[in-house]
């Protein structure tokens, strides 16, 4: 357990669907990311809130929405999804804003058909 | 740019030695990150590195050569459940004093009885 939980651990969804993935830290932490991750490819950075404002946005695209409503929690929101776009999506938290030590969920495995 | 580069694949035997080098190339250097991550499961952190030498932690060490742009993980007395991938993450320092955490792809460990 590393304080930090990610909800739902598995989704499937089809390229018309919404859903969201939920984030919570439970460490009293200030920042948090999102990463994707996908196979025999490094983890790469979406976002970055810091104190519930977005401060990084790795030219992600649209179909891919943040929301940060405080700072214990985080969301991905999905929207007409690529199959592409099907990975580990993974949520972390640091003390403060880039590059700490951070600590991460277990993430969200997510296949899109 | 910005370049991480670590084995893809090692293999070692319980009871054994394994080293895990990542050598990088970044602009604004300001730190060196290990991570573990076991398949279906969070990275979690095991290691940080800022100055050069040599950093033990019970039997993980973890050493940083900034002008070679080099780094190594030491694994001593190996047990299967250290069975896993081994993340590399630089933080880069960019404008503003902002830092993040640039990763490798991770060396997947098997460890054989």
């Amino acid at each position: 357990e590393t304080g930090v939980t990610q909800t739902p651990r598995h989704l499937v969804m089809g390229m018309t669907n919404k859903k969201s993935l939920k984030c919570e830290q439970h460490l009293g932490h200030n920042a948090m990311y999102w990463y994707k991750q996908s196979a025999k490819k490094p983890l790469e950075l979406m976002f970055v809130y810091s104190l519930e404002e977005r401060v990084e946005n790795n030219s992600v695209p649209s179909r891919f929405s943040p929301e940060c409503p405080n700072s214990s929690h985080l969301f991905l929101h999905l929207h007409t999804l690529q199959p592409e776009d099907s990975a580990l999506y993974l949520c972390a938290s640091s003390q403060l804003p880039g590059g700490e030590t951070q600590y991460f969920g277990p993430g969200t495995r997510l296949l899109v058909l | 740019g910005q370049n991480i580069d670590q084995p893809t694949e090692m293999t070692a035997t319980e009871g054994a030695i394994v080293q895990i080098n990542c050598t990088y190339q970044t602009s604004g250097f300001n730190g060196l990150f290990w991570y573990q991550q076991h398949a279906g499961e969070a990275p979690t952190f095991l290691s940080y590195n800022v100055l050069d030498g040599l950093e033990e932690k019970g039997r993980f060490s973890s050493f940083l050569s900034r002008s070679k742009g080099y780094s190594y993980l030491l694994l001593k007395e190996l047990q299967m459940k250290d069975s896993a991938s081994y993340l590399c993450a630089v933080r880069e320092q960019f404008s503003g004093g902002y830092n993040k955490l640039i990763f490798g792809a991770g060396t997947r460990l098997a460890v054989h009885p």
